[in-house]
């Protein structure tokens, strides 16, 4: 089947604390990865993507390396802050099935001061 | 200027009604999509659709439509709502290609009484 799998939450977290949020999918294919946050009350909005196995996608702190022997694709970050309270979410998309995504099941990251 | 719009933020209804939510994209996107999360906050994609194609998750039931105007837009009508409807809607879009991000709309509320 087509899923994704992440560790389930609440992650809290003192700040300046390293963060890993783990993400396995399973193989059929060559999918592109994303992970996606989302801060209370509002939508989701991408924080990095990878799309083919190796590749490391990074963004304001976050990196995540696309590994294909291990189908995973693990959110982490050095130092996190307060402002990085909110869900993640890791995702996949098959070009061939209209780019849809399927998500995990989020991971609420609490961090506190 | 919001990339991808959604209206209303907050819907609540009864059950039985029908009732739309209407999504625009100025972002110049050919390819839409509807996603459904429910109160645990998971996130389910229930379609993807260009000028082209329609692609339905298959279990997605068939008093949901979605009717598109234009590459702008695409909206969402819901038949009879059940109590089980009830959950945040989140229209999105997208460039066609593999590995393109989907940008997000703020959601829709949805409350069946």
């Amino acid at each position: 089947g087509n899923s994704v799998t992440q560790m389930e939450g609440p992650v809290t977290l003192s700040e300046e604390a390293f963060l890993t949020i783990n993400c396995t999918y399973t193989a059929t294919g060559y999918p592109s990865l994303f992970w996606y946050v989302q801060y209370p009350g509002e939508g989701l909005q991408l924080l990095l993507k990878a799309t083919k196995a190796d590749d490391k996608g990074s963004n304001k702190g976050f990196e995540a390396t696309y590994r294909k022997e291990t189908t995973s694709f693990h959110l982490e970050k050095g130092s996190v802050q307060v402002s990085d309270s909110a869900v993640y979410f890791c995702a996949r998309a098959y070009n061939n099935a209209g780019n849809m995504l399927t998500f995990g099941g989020g991971t609420r990251l609490m961090v506190k001061p | 200027d919001t990339a991808v719009s959604q209206t209303p933020k907050y819907l609540v209804t009864q059950m039985g009604n029908d009732k739309s939510i209407k999504c625009e994209q100025n972002l110049g996107h050919d390819t839409m999509y509807w996603y459904k999360q429910d109160s645990k906050k998971f996130l389910k994609i229930m379609f993807s659709y260009n000028n082209k194609e329609l692609i339905i998750n298959e279990t997605v039931p068939n008093r949901f439509s979605p009717k598109s105007p234009d590459k702008a837009h695409l909206n969402l009508h819901i038949n009879s709502l059940e109590l089980g409807d009830s959950a945040v809607y989140f229209c999105a879009s997208s460039r066609t290609g593999s590995g393109t991000e989907a940008f997000f709309g703020q959601g829709t509320r949805l409350t069946v009484v």
